[in-house]
């Protein structure tokens, strides 16, 4: 089944330490999308991706890095700039000339 | 500009019932609505979206309206489910690509049907 991965399901860090989510797609979609979400934030977008090796700042960029060495991958770097890093963290993809975004299932980072 | 606003934050509705998700938007060149359905622990998934050339659209007891003029439009739930608890977030975007594609979502309302 087509679809996006994202893995670990849930991660713990201790502060100060980098950490990198996972977000695998197999839908031959060209744009890639991480977003965060705190309860009652809705969805914040943080980077995004619309081809290879090219990738732009979202809203709330600092503290977080990412790559796209791979149409399949979008790796989040957390790291231990980012003030506040405990969230929950969406993957999404969208194919080019289409509106329609796809979630992955998500990941919960907690760092303590 | 860039806003959409989305209202009730909570909801709780009677089995049966009709619920009701309003946003509203600034931006009036935004041509693609969505709402999504995310359950507690899982990603987003699309429920239902409508084109700006639309005042209506309906799938099963799902049903969004939309008021151009008044840069409004809302999800109403027909008959509503338990099963139909979860948060749902309206989203607005322009265009298929560049950052003009990016979906800019409202901050949720979480719904609760009691049965």
């Amino acid at each position: 089944d087509g679809g996006i991965t994202q893995s670990p399901k849930y991660l713990f860090r201790k502060e100060g330490q980098n950490v990198t989510l996972s977000c695998e797609q197999n839908l031959n979609h060209d744009a890639m999308y991480w977003y965060r979400q705190d309860p009652g934030q809705g969805l914040r977008l943080i980077y995004y991706s619309q081809i290879v090796n090219d990738f732009q700042k979202g809203d709330i960029a600092e503290g977080y890095s990412v790559s796209r060495e791979k149409k399949e991958s979008f790796p989040l770097t957390v790291t231990s700039a980012q003030k506040n890093p405990t969230a929950f963290y969406l993957c999404a993809s969208k194919p080019e000339g289409s509106y329609g975004y796809t979630f992955g299932s998500g990941t919960r980072l907690t760092v303590v | 500009q860039q806003q959409v606003k989305q209202s009730p934050q909570s909801l709780i509705v009677q089995k049966g019932g009709i619920s009701i998700i309003n946003c509203a938007y600034e931006n009036t060149a935004f041509d693609y609505f969505p709402w999504y359905q995310q359950f507690p622990g899982k990603g987003p998934a699309l429920l239902i979206a409508i084109r700006p050339d639309v005042s209506e659209k309906k799938e099963g007891r799902f049903t969004i309206s939309f008021n151009k003029s008044a840069k409004q439009f809302s999800l109403h739930i027909m008959d509503s489910q338990p099963g139909d608890s979860a948060t749902y977030f309206c989203a607005a975007s322009t265009g298929y690509g560049g950052s003009q594609g990016n979906l800019i979502f409202g901050k949720g309302t979480k719904l609760s049907v009691k049965p």
